[in-house]
């Protein structure tokens, strides 16, 4: 079955970069994602990246896909206080109907 | 900017009861899901809704789980007879504009209602 995977604690010192790792097992992946999710709050999209690309770049965040090893990464460059949150890797298979979730991994900022 | 949100945001039931949780979707989204997380567990899918029917559900979502939109805003799931394994936190999802496929991978999700059975 589908089995997605994320270390659970990362902790940073402020404008240092942030790498979150995910791995994941099934290799019909269509679509990856990056979520983050802040005390109280609903889980927030961040970024996501079809599975034929192995790179994307949207402002502070790199998301790198290695579709060999079946790992996906979300680096955060210069991490701020309130990048501090969980974040949350998932998988959609097939189709865009159910994602599949990482269990989050927490990242504290420390300043 | 438009996004997802769910009344109430904790709600307290005894065993036995029957509860509804209730979601308003982004307006001009065409899909919605239900997605939980018990404590401390991963978020699993429930179920995903379009056209106003089922398009697919998981193990979890069993007979005792259903799922409504009863107006063009609203979209709920309903537990008939809840049970101390269903305390968790719902998260409503929804996704998809009209003519647009590449919006329909992009799930907005709401910030969740947590549900304490005792």
């Amino acid at each position: 079955g589908e089995d997605v995977e994320q270390s659970l604690f990362l902790s940073v010192r402020e404008g240092d970069s942030s790498v979150i790792n995910c791995t994941y097992t099934d290799s019909s992946s269509t679509y990856l994602y990056w979520y983050k999710q802040e005390p109280g709050a609903g889980l927030q999209l961040l970024t996501y990246i079809f599975s034929n690309m192995d790179m994307k770049q949207d402002q502070r965040l790199t998301v790198l896909l290695n579709k060999k090893d079946k790992h996906l990464s979300l680096r955060i460059a210069d991490t701020q206080t309130g990048d501090s949150a969980i974040y949350f890797c998932a998988e959609s298979i097939y189709n865009f109907n159910k994602f599949y979730f990482g269990s989050g991994t927490k990242l504290n900022v420390k300043p | 900017e438009p996004e997802v949100t769910q009344t109430p945001s904790h709600q307290v039931t005894q065993m036995g009861q029957e509860v509804i949780l209730r979601c308003v979707p982004i307006s001009n989204h065409l899909y919605f899901y239900w997605y939980r997380q018990i404590l401390g567990q991963k978020v699993e899918f429930l179920v995903s809704f379009y056209n106003n029917e089922i398009s697919e559900k998981s193990e979890i979502f069993d007979d005792q789980f259903s799922v409504e939109r009863p107006d063009g805003s609203n979209f709920t799931l309903k537990i008939r007879s809840t049970k101390l394994e269903d305390s968790a936190m719902y998260f409503c999802a929804s996704s998809g504009r009209d003519g647009d496929l590449r919006s329909s991978y992009e799930q907005y999700f709401g910030p969740g209602t947590r549900l304490t059975v005792t």
